[in-house]
């Protein structure tokens, strides 16, 4: 079982917009302003979307936006892309752990 | 660019052991923490354990007191020792380089197998 919460799976058609929730507890996403999301595609290396909650990586597009209120976070991508099609993870610092932890993973389909 | 590059797996028996890799360049290995996550197949990420860059290492409950993470960093080098191998550590392991408490690079993985 997982630290954090995810939806398994959402979709998409392209040029639509979806949001992705990641839920947790007080001692990881809500205590800590240190929320990462990852986009892997299929037998590839996880590649990092967005850190502190809501900063993008030099490269990323700003298609790709992230928020977080209380306990949970979310993941937005606007203007769907063929490519955008992949798993994305959400991580967060747990203080519990003095580490880090993942959601489930969810399975972004884009119609 | 930074670069990491993982070694080391293969196929093991439970119960045993096996020590895994990371060949680092591009950035200043001394100065950023590291952390390993493995990934089975099909399943989502799991992290395993990360090491500072004073050597304060941090494990997850599942793998505390099997696995010892350590670097050199003479060599630029992570490692993982793994002991007491279990089929549920199969997975792919990656190595990262972190960027406040947000992994900004990783490896492309190796493969660890445990069966008999």
């Amino acid at each position: 079982q997982s630290a954090l919460t995810q939806p398994a799976s959402v979709s998409g058609s392209p040029g639509q917009s979806i949001t992705i929730s990641c839920t947790g507890t007080s001692s990881d996403v809500g205590g800590y302003n240190y929320v990462s999301w990852y986009q892997q595609h299929p037998g590839k290396a996880p590649k990092l979307m967005i850190y502190d909650v809501s900063n993008r990586p030099s490269g990323v597009s700003n298609r790709f936006s992230g928020s977080k209120s209380g306990t949970s976070a979310s993941l937005a991508i606007t203007g769907l892309q063929a490519e955008d099609e992949a798993d994305y993870y959400c991580q967060s610092y747990d203080s519990s752990l003095s580490g880090v932890v993942f959601g489930g993973g969810t399975k972004l389909t884009v119609l | 660019e930074v670069q990491l590059v993982e070694s080391g797996g293969g196929l093991v028996q439970p119960g045993g052991s096996l020590r895994l890799s990371c060949a680092a360049s591009g950035f200043t290995f001394s100065s950023y923490d590291m952390h390993w996550v493995r990934q089975a197949t099909g399943k989502g990420l799991e992290w395993v354990s990360a090491i500072g860059t004073a050597g304060d290492t941090y494990y997850p409950g599942s793998v505390k007191g099997r696995f010892t993470i350590s670097r050199e960093n003479a060599k630029n080098s992570l490692y993982l020792q793994m002991n007491s191998l279990r089929a549920e550590d199969t997975a792919v392991y990656y190595c990262a380089r972190e960027g406040d408490l947000s992994l900004r690079d990783w490896g492309q993985g190796t493969l660890v197998t445990v069966s008999s």
